[in-house]
């Protein structure tokens, strides 16, 4: 079975701080894709990023910053120099070839302080 | 590029009453997907649909609930009779899948917020 924890349920930073959320994925399936997806205050769900399982090599976009590791089955997360308007709940989720559908985690509400 | 509509975006009704959510996904994508977001049980996949054949409804929650896609560029979801208990925001997604190893992104609407007093 397929499976996406984020332990962190609430984090709270200053604005400018760096700020890493985690995600820990479960899966049997050798080919597999994670997503990152942002769901701001005002409700809809943003598509972030997609990394399939044959590519782990770690992505920056901007402030933005993904870290997949194979072989502790993480996929983190990594906002540099935060800002308010990243505040925002963050939804990890895996997706396996064989099967449409996506698990998302129960997400993380970042609150990032002025 | 219009990107996945929902309407309406806030629906309120009375217990008993018929729901019917609308969805036009984004022009050229074949699969389509219905969440509920609640606060208790998160993200729920409710249904999808490939070239409009419903896949896996297995998250339905019960036989009050309904989902079809007569085409490709419409889909409804319809809760007959509504009870409090489906107070929820309801996400439809779009993507495109051209192959079976391929899982694509999915694009989602705005979400209809439903309250059902």
């Amino acid at each position: 079975a397929q499976k996406v924890t984020q332990a962190q349920t609430e984090i709270s930073v200053v604005e400018k701080e760096d700020v890493t959320l985690d995600c820990v994925y479960e899966t049997r399936d050798t080919t597999y894709y994670l997503f990152w997806y942002k769901q701001p205050p005002s409700g809809e769900l943003v598509f972030l990023i997609r990394r399939n399982s044959f590519d782990e090599q770690n992505e920056i976009s901007g402030r933005y910053s993904w870290n997949f590791q194979k072989s502790t089955s993480s996929f983190n997360f990594t906002i540099t120099a935060s800002q308010v308007v990243d505040s925002a709940v963050y939804f990890c989720a895996l997706s396996i070839s064989l099967g449409f559908k996506t698990i998302f985690g129960a997400g993380t509400r970042l609150f990032v302080k002025a | 590029d219009a990107g996945v509509i929902q309407s309406p975006r806030h629906e309120v009704t009375e217990m008993g009453q018929e729901v019917t959510l609308r969805c036009k996904p984004i022009s050229g994508h074949n699969s389509l997907f219905w969440y509920r977001q609640t606060m208790m049980r998160g993200l729920e996949l409710l249904i999808y649909f490939n070239n409009n054949v419903p896949i896996d409804d297995s998250g339905m929650p019960e036989d009050r609930f309904s989902a079809k896609m007569p085409n490709a560029s419409f889909s409804t979801l319809k809760i007959q009779p509504s009870e409090p208990r489906d107070s929820a925001v309801y996400f439809c997604a779009s993507s495109s899948r051209s192959g079976w190893r391929d899982t694509d992104t999915q694009y989602f609407g705005p979400g209809t917020r439903l309250t059902v007093l």
